[in-house]
């Protein structure tokens, strides 16, 4: 079963606004990752962040991990038509090295 | 060339047949994973390898076989395939070796439709 959930299931924004999605999940994790995903395509890896992190950056992306309520947040800032995409968190850790994917936010960036 | 190759890219197959998706990869990543998405389910794990001897079962793994013929290979088989199976299929592969903060490769995917 999923270990991450996203929310929300579809964000739509205009251009310029900031996009947050968030992500809870259920067991101890060792790393938690975000993933884009344009329309029927792969998946491409956006950022990591590690369980003895709080927050991490990437160019527009800041990410927030807080353990103890097992959850995390992505913010995408400035956003563009271009990040419109499907966007999973997933999850690496309960003794496990598999990951395990969330269902994903599908966000809208309108021009 | 793309990292993690996908072939076929689209296949529609009737029911009962037996059919294999193929996976190579030009990363030089020893683990590789086969997942399936359905709309609305995200992704899940169907089998996933750590090393050429070393096969699993993901959390899906009924109807599916799979071979690691490679380091660079791992191919999915439907053994007798079934209309639940219409998915898309993604092959991923990572580096067990890789610094923290790395992760999945995947593939452009497999639209398999069964009939």
């Amino acid at each position: 079963s999923q270990q991450g959930e996203e929310d929300p299931q579809a964000l739509s924004i205009q251009e310029g606004e900031n996009a947050t999605m968030n992500c809870s999940y259920k067991t101890s994790i060792n790393n938690l990752q975000w993933y884009r995903q344009n329309s029927g395509r792969g998946l491409v890896h956006l950022i990591l962040i590690r369980s003895n992190e709080r927050e991490k950056h990437s160019g527009r992306l800041r990410v927030t991990l807080d353990t103890s309520k097992k959850s995390s947040s992505l913010l995408i800032t400035a956003s563009r038509a271009a990040d419109t995409a499907s966007y999973f968190c997933a999850t690496n850790g309960g003794g496990s090295e598999k990951l395990v994917f969330g269902k994903g936010t599908k966000l809208t960036v309108n021009p | 060339d793309a990292d993690v190759t996908q072939t076929p890219r689209n296949r529609i197959t009737k029911t009962g047949k037996r059919i294999m998706l193929e996976c190579s990869q030009t990363k030089g990543h020893d683990r590789m994973y086969w997942y399936r998405q359905d709309p609305g389910l995200g992704l899940r794990l169907i089998y996933y390898s750590f090393d050429v001897k070393d096969i699993n079962k993901g959390e899906i793994s009924d109807g599916y076989s799979v071979s690691r013929q490679a380091q660079a290979k791992f191919s999915l088989s439907l053994e007798s395939a079934i209309p639940n199976q219409t998915a898309l299929y993604f092959c991923a592969t990572s580096d067990s070796g890789a610094p923290a903060g790395y992760g999945y490769t995947f593939g452009s995917g497999t639209r398999l439709t069964v009939v």
